[in-house]
């Protein structure tokens, strides 16, 4: 059971460069959700998802796109990197199996843009 | 207005004695959760305890209690019997509402965190 698994660990890229964090859980968690990091700012919430085929906005949406085709994986999609997505993201899956819908995180991925 | 506070950028505490990290939040709706997460240097977020608006008595795992005063709108953790292995950054962060309307509870709103560092 590997749990919450992110990919990359490490990425840079250049200003206006796309690409994809990966994210996959094993534990058939219906929830999930993507967060960045920031200096001073605890984690705020991106997108997430409720289940298959089902997404939302979190806090701060703008520059990421996300899809739930399976309840595996939810990946999230930069579009145009920029500065200010310099982050560290997390993926956190939960289900309401358990009732405190407790959030299991990934490792994270370090994005860095220059 | 912030939904989750915490005062406290950094503490200092002399191994095996206890700490209090402070949270204070903020909600009308009567249904959420309160979670404490901590993260080491190492970056990982380690769950460490919970506390549901309706739960009566105050949540407790191994050296972690959490102090749930609902009318002051606080739920500090307090962390017993220190170690040097506390060390770290710790979240307060709360679940607003639950099941799939509200977001299925998997939308965590979190504070800006408190850094302890326990000392021998």
């Amino acid at each position: 059971n590997a749990g919450v698994t992110q990919t990359p660990k490490f990425q840079v890229l250049k200003t206006g460069q796309s690409m994809t964090l990966q994210c996959a859980q094993d534990m058939n968690h219906e929830y999930m959700s993507w967060y960045r990091q920031d200096p001073g700012m605890g984690l705020r919430l991106i997108h997430y998802s409720v289940g298959a085929g089902i997404t939302d906005q979190g806090e701060v949406p703008n520059g990421y796109n996300v899809s739930r085709s399976t309840t595996e994986d939810f990946p999230l999609r930069l579009l145009s990197a920029a500065p200010s997505q310099t982050s560290v993201y997390f993926c956190a899956s939960s289900s309401r199996d358990r009732g405190t819908y407790e959030q299991y995180f990934g490792p994270g991925t370090r994005l860095t843009v220059t | 207005a912030q939904k989750i506070t915490q005062t406290q950028p950094g503490m200092f505490v002399q191994e095996k004695e206890a700490v209090t990290l402070d949270c204070t939040y903020d909600t009308s709706d009567p249904s959420y959760g309160l979670f404490w997460y901590k993260q080491p240097s190492s970056g990982e977020m380690i769950f460490l305890i919970y506390q549901g608006s309706y739960d009566q008595q105050n949540a407790t795992e191994g050296r972690y209690s959490l102090n749930f005063q609902k009318a002051r709108k606080s739920a500090n953790l307090v962390i017993s019997a220190s170690q040097l292995g506390d060390s770290a950054m710790y979240f307060c962060a709360m679940r607003e509402g639950r099941g799939r309307l509200t977001g299925g509870g998997n939308k965590l709103t979190f504070g800006t965190g408190t850094q302890l560092k326990v000392e021998l």
